[in-house]
């Protein structure tokens, strides 16, 4: 039972325009949600968090909103840059199971320069 | 800072050998978590401590995996005897509380 969902497993976006990287999740006592930048032979960095008392919280180039009604989260990034290529994991975690966190299967982003 | 720091970074063994790994967190995080990540998939918790305390061992395949966090700083992850499907990279997280969670480079792991 897949609890955070990345049902896209890869996207390719022009440098310089946005990247939008989509998650959805189905336990509603999730409470904290974070996003995770993986490159290769490293292992995964934290990127930006959003508390579900919060639509949006933006640091910088990344913005992630979340819709609690409908159970999804998005990350944002703009402009978009060749570095930004990585695979990117949604995240969630809720007060009640203890706050295990539950990861998805994550999405690989290519930035084309 | 130092980072997460993990060891080895790869080990091929045959199966049915044993197999340890090692990590060092970042001082002060009195959370430490061990993730399995196999290929194509986000992270999976193995076990997860608070100080020297297993808080987390639901997933952790207890007849052939163990760990332990002496002191409440480094921890070392077995496997005994491994098996061919053990194959994956390992990771070590640590955290203050509830915070975002630093990992380190993992350890992958290759049972032939």
């Amino acid at each position: 039972d897949q609890q955070v969902k990345q049902n896209s497993p890869s996207l390719s976006v022009q440098e310089g325009r946005i990247s939008i990287l989509n998650c959805d999740y189905t336990n509603s006592m999730f409470d904290y949600f974070l996003w995770y930048k993986k490159y290769p032979a490293e292992g995964p960095t934290f990127l930006i968090s959003i508390s579900s008392i919060k639509d949006k919280n933006e640091d910088g180039r990344f913005t992630v909103f979340l819709n609690k009604s409908a159970k999804h989260l998005s990350l944002h990034i703009v402009p978009s840059q060749p570095g930004d290529s990585a695979v990117y994991f949604c995240a969630a975690s809720a007060r009640s199971g203890g706050f295990k966190t539950i990861f998805g299967a994550g999405t690989r982003l290519f930035v084309k320069a | 800072e130092a980072g997460v720091v993990q060891s080895p970074r790869y080990k091929i063994i045959e199966k049915k050998q044993p197999v340890a790994f090692w990590c060092n967190p970042i001082s002060g995080h009195n959370t430490l978590y061990w993730y399995l990540q196999n290929l194509g998939q986000g992270p999976e918790l193995l076990i997860r401590y608070e100080n020297e305390e297993a808080v987390d061992d639901s997933q952790l395949p207890k007849d052939r995996f163990s760990a332990e966090r002496l002191k409440g700083v480094d921890s070392t992850l077995k496997i005994q005897p491994a098996e061919l499907g053990d194959s994956a990279v390992y990771l070590c997280a640590s955290s203050l509380g509830r915070s975002e969670q630093y990992f380190g480079p993992g350890t992958r792991l290759t049972v032939t």
